[in-house]
């Protein structure tokens, strides 16, 4: 069975500039998370879908981030513009059915903004 | 907000040592209580999905127990391999609310 896909693997970009992460779940998983993992701290939630729908995204910085996942399937989230504290690591999670459910994790997107 | 808390933050043992460390977390609205290991440039992986009071689970030399009266879990790993490095993250979701709190990850260091 094919884990959670993440591209890209590392991203380099200054600061006021965009970038854009992609997550493909496991085949089956209708919840999709992302997840922010600074240095020293434990994963945060950003936001979680359910199929195309939004379940929670009270912790996106909405004015910077956005988030779809278009057909249930892949998603996309972006930052734009970047700000130097959005270096972090960025993780893609699926699970089959809801957020107690055991969820299985993407190799994540290390970000830096310089 | 669920407040999850790991200890020690950082660990450093020989190869062949045991060792152990915590997850504390509130006992009132508990659910389940996830293991996970997560190793450099990998993807972070499940370990254990522990519910009931008293519950044990072992993986090879890797194993949990919990204690959700009192709000703590263990992860004991038995002769410590350098395969065994890499930060251990555990992660509660509530009874009620439907999101995952993690703790802030011990990470281990095992010296050949």
């Amino acid at each position: 069975e094919a884990g959670v896909a993440q591209s890209p693997r590392y991203k380099i970009i200054e600061k006021r500039q965009s970038v854009a992460f992609w997550c493909n779940p496991i085949s089956g998983h209708a919840t999709l998370y992302w997840y922010q993992q600074i240095l020293g701290q434990g994963p945060k939630l950003l936001i979680q879908f359910q199929n195309n729908g939004v379940v929670d995204d009270s912790q996106l910085p909405k004015d910077r981030f956005s988030a779809e996942r278009l057909k249930g399937v892949d998603s996309t989230l972006k930052i734009q513009p970047a700000k130097l504290e959005d270096s972090a690591v960025y993780l893609c999670a699926s699970s089959f059915w809801g957020a107690r459910d055991t969820q299985y994790f993407g190799p994540g997107t290390r970000l830096t903004v310089l | 907000i669920l407040n999850v808390e790991q200890s020690p933050q950082s660990l450093h043992v020989q190869e062949g040592d045991s060792t152990n460390f915590t997850c504390s977390f509130p006992s009132s609205n508990f659910y389940a209580l996830h293991w996970y290991r997560w190793e450099t440039a990998k993807s972070p992986e499940a370990l254990f999905v522990m519910t009931l009071n008293g519950d044990e689970k072992k993986k090879g030399r890797i194993s949990a127990t919990l204690n959700t009266k009192e709000g703590y879990s263990y992860l004991y790993i038995k002769g410590s391999q350098p395969e065994d490095s890499a930060t251990y993250l555990c992660a509660s979701p509530p009874n009620t609310g439907n999101q995952f709190y993690f703790g802030t990850g011990t990470s281990l260091t095992v010296i050949p």
